[in-house]
């Protein structure tokens, strides 16, 4: 399978917990995002890389939250002490963009994290 | 005022009919505007790419876009059942560094 993939699928702990998260874009993407969705809500942007460089990072993210993507290949984000409202799927998404207007982001299945 | 904003729906037309989705955005440099459809319990999928005023089709998806107005659009002709699912509405935003997606409109289309 040449998609995007995430790992673990599902994730369940307990408040205070430290989570992490794995995703494996497609290989030759440069581009990789990690969103956050709720139920009734659209995924919200929370970090993206530009290879290794992490150019981005959402003002709604607290200090928790960490991301990194060494070499520019999979990406792993990190959520220290966790609380119940962290509870979410977590979706990385890939893209090629060689400039222009055009970025089509190919979307992993997603890690759902629920916090006891 | 939210960045991308989608009426919530749900969205109800009977098969063979069209659907019409619409979609506001705040950020008045944006330039790209993207609808992805998400099927319930799956993962979003890219379906229409605009960024020039005025219609683009592809298929029995037609996508509008009206940058004076801050609008765009997407219509499905021939609607189906299995199109059925969610649209998420996206716009890269100034810079093109990040793409914002609105909350998506649940279409149901009955058979």
């Amino acid at each position: 399978d040449t998609g995007v993939s995430q790992d673990p699928r599902h994730k369940i702990t307990k408040r205070g917990q430290n989570v992490t998260f794995r995703c494996d874009p497609i290989s030759e993407h440069n581009r990789l995002y990690w969103y956050r969705q709720t139920l009734g809500q659209g995924p919200e942007f929370l970090t993206y890389f530009q290879n290794e460089a992490q150019l981005e990072k959402s003002r709604l993210l607290s200090d928790r939250f960490s991301a990194e993507r060494p070499k520019g290949s999979f990406s792993t984000l990190e959520i220290q002490r966790t609380e119940q409202g962290d509870s979410a799927m977590y979706l990385c998404a890939s893209s090629l963009v060689a400039g222009g207007l055009f970025d089509e982001q190919f979307f992993g299945p997603g890690t759902r994290l629920t916090v006891l | 005022q939210k960045e991308v904003e989608q009426n919530s729906g749900p969205l109800s037309v009977p098969e063979g009919a069209i659907a019409s989705l619409n979609c506001t955005y705040s950020d008045r440099g944006s330039q790209s505007f993207f609808w992805y459809r998400q099927y319930s319990g799956k993962s979003p999928e890219l379906i229409m790419f605009i960024y020039s005023n005025g219609d683009k089709e592809d298929g029995r998806f037609t996508a509008q876009l009206n940058k004076a107005s801050q609008y765009v659009s997407l219509l499905i002709r021939d609607s189906q059942p299995s199109d059925s699912a969610t649209y998420l509405c996206a716009v890269l935003n100034t810079g093109g560094f990040k793409t914002i997606f609105g909350a998506g409109t649940r279409l149901f289309v009955k058979a």
